[in-house]
Parts: C-alpha cells; sequence; structure tokens
C-alpha cells in the first residue's frame, strides 16, 4: 500500500527563518504524482504544486521552492522568508491508482504539518 | 467565479438521523471525490466519481451514500450507519486522471 509520511506533527518559527517540510512516500508505481496543498485556519485545502514522477528538477515559485528526490522517496517543500499568513497545516499528497488500468486513482496523503509563523 | 460550494459550512445532528451534504461544482470537472478529515490526520476517502451515474467506494464508505445524477453535484448521505460521523467533510474535483484537486469550503458535522 501506499503511504505518505510527514514526520514533522508541527513547527513553529519567528517571521523572516526559511523553514522546510519534509515528505517521504512510498509507491510501487512507476509512474505517479506527488503534490502539496495547504489548508488554512479557515479548513479549505489549497493546492500549492504538482509534480510527476519523471521530472525531478527543482521548482521555484516566490517564497515557494520544492526539492523532490527520487533516490530518496522524498518530495520536500521549503519556505523562503516565512510569514504570519503562512501559518496553516500543510499536506503532502501521492497519487494511486485505484484499478490496474489506471483510470480510476485517488490521492494518499499524509497527516500534515501545522505550521505557526510568529510576529 | 468558478469553483466549489458546500453547503452548509456548519451542520448539527441528533444521533440516528440520516444529513445530507452538498457539493456542486462549476467547473466543467468530470471526476468529484469526497474526503473525511479527522482532527490531527490526513484525509480520507469515503466515495469517488468519474463520471454521472458511477461511483466507486473509497477507503472509508461504511455508512456513507451518495448519488450523482448530474455533472456538476456529488451530494453524500452521512446514515445512521456510520458510528462516528462527527468530521470535517471536504468534496473535491478534479479534470482527470491524475491532475490536481480542487477543494470546496467543507462542511462540519457534529452528531451528538
Amino acid at each position: 500500500a501506499q503511504k505518505v509520511t510527514q514526520a514533522q506533527t508541527e513547527i513553529s518559527v519567528v517571521e523572516k527563518e526559511d523553514v522546510t517540510l519534509d515528505c517521504v512516500y512510498e509507491t510501487r508505481d512507476t509512474t505517479y504524482y506527488l503534490f502539496w496543498y495547504k489548508q488554512p485556519p479557515s479548513g479549505e485545502l489549497v493546492f500549492l504544486i504538482r509534480r510527476n514522477s519523471f521530472d525531478e528538477q527543482n521548482e521555484i515559485s516566490g517564497r515557494y521552492s520544492w526539492n523532490f528526490q527520487k533516490s530518496t522517496s522524498s518530495f520536500n517543500f521549503t519556505i523562503t522568508a516565512s510569514q504570519v499568513v503562512d501559518s496553516a497545516v500543510y499536506f503532502c499528497a501521492l497519487s494511486e491508482a485505484l484499478n490496474s488500468g489506471g483510470s480510476n486513482y485517488k490521492l494518499t496523503f499524509g497527516k500534515g504539518t501545522l505550521l505557526t509563523v510568529n510576529p | 467565479d468558478g469553483g466549489i460550494t458546500q453547503s452548509p459550512k456548519y451542520l448539527f445532528r441528533k444521533e440516528g438521523q440520516n444529513v445530507t451534504l452538498s457539493c456542486e461544482q462549476n467547473l466543467n470537472h468530470d471526476a468529484m471525490y469526497w474526503y473525511r478529515q479527522d482532527p490531527g490526520q490526513g484525509l480520507r476517502l469515503i466515495y469517488y466519481s468519474q463520471i454521472v451515474n458511477d461511483f466507486q467506494k473509497g477507503d472509508i464508505a461504511e455508512g456513507y451514500s451518495v448519488s450523482r445524477e448530474k455533472k456538476e453535484s456529488f451530494p453524500l448521505t452521512v446514515t445512521s450507519a456510520q458510528k462516528n460521523p462527527t468530521a470535517f467533510y471536504l468534496c473535491a474535483s478534479s479534470i482527470g486522471l491524475f491532475s490536481e484537486q480542487y477543494f470546496g469550503p467543507g462542511t462540519r458535522l457534529t452528531v451528538t
């Protein structure tokens, strides 16, 4: 069975610090996708990024960056110069085919990391 | 504005009553999903639907039922058979295979 592990349950930083959220996954699929979502206190999940298993190039979007390393099955997320508005629960997720034909799939979520950015 | 709406945001029910949670999307997405989230936990898949008039059980379907009569709508009924129904319920949709899922604002259900 597929698994996503976010070992950091809670992280607390001071504004302007850099912070890295870890994500380690297990899968037997050769083609898969990894995702990061942000869940602010309002509860709605906000999509941040999708990365496929064949693209190990790191990605940067503003203060956000992602480091995908297939060799260690990790997909870590770094926020540079954190801000109070970054406070949220962050989820890492992995796609999983639900049938052998791959026509149905679901996301397996980690348990999330609660990030608190203090002023 | 395109998006997913869920209503109501908060819902209270007495034990033994069935309750239906609404989920509507105007993104023209084929696939829709229902997840349950408990405190300190990730999301667990209840049901999903890839096309109209078809849906499949997820990991924790017992005590729940769904319908998909229209592309835009995917209501979830929490039946009295669900032993621990108090949770945060999230609906999502996606355009297709392996594409990102977009989530609604969620419904917080409390059963006493």
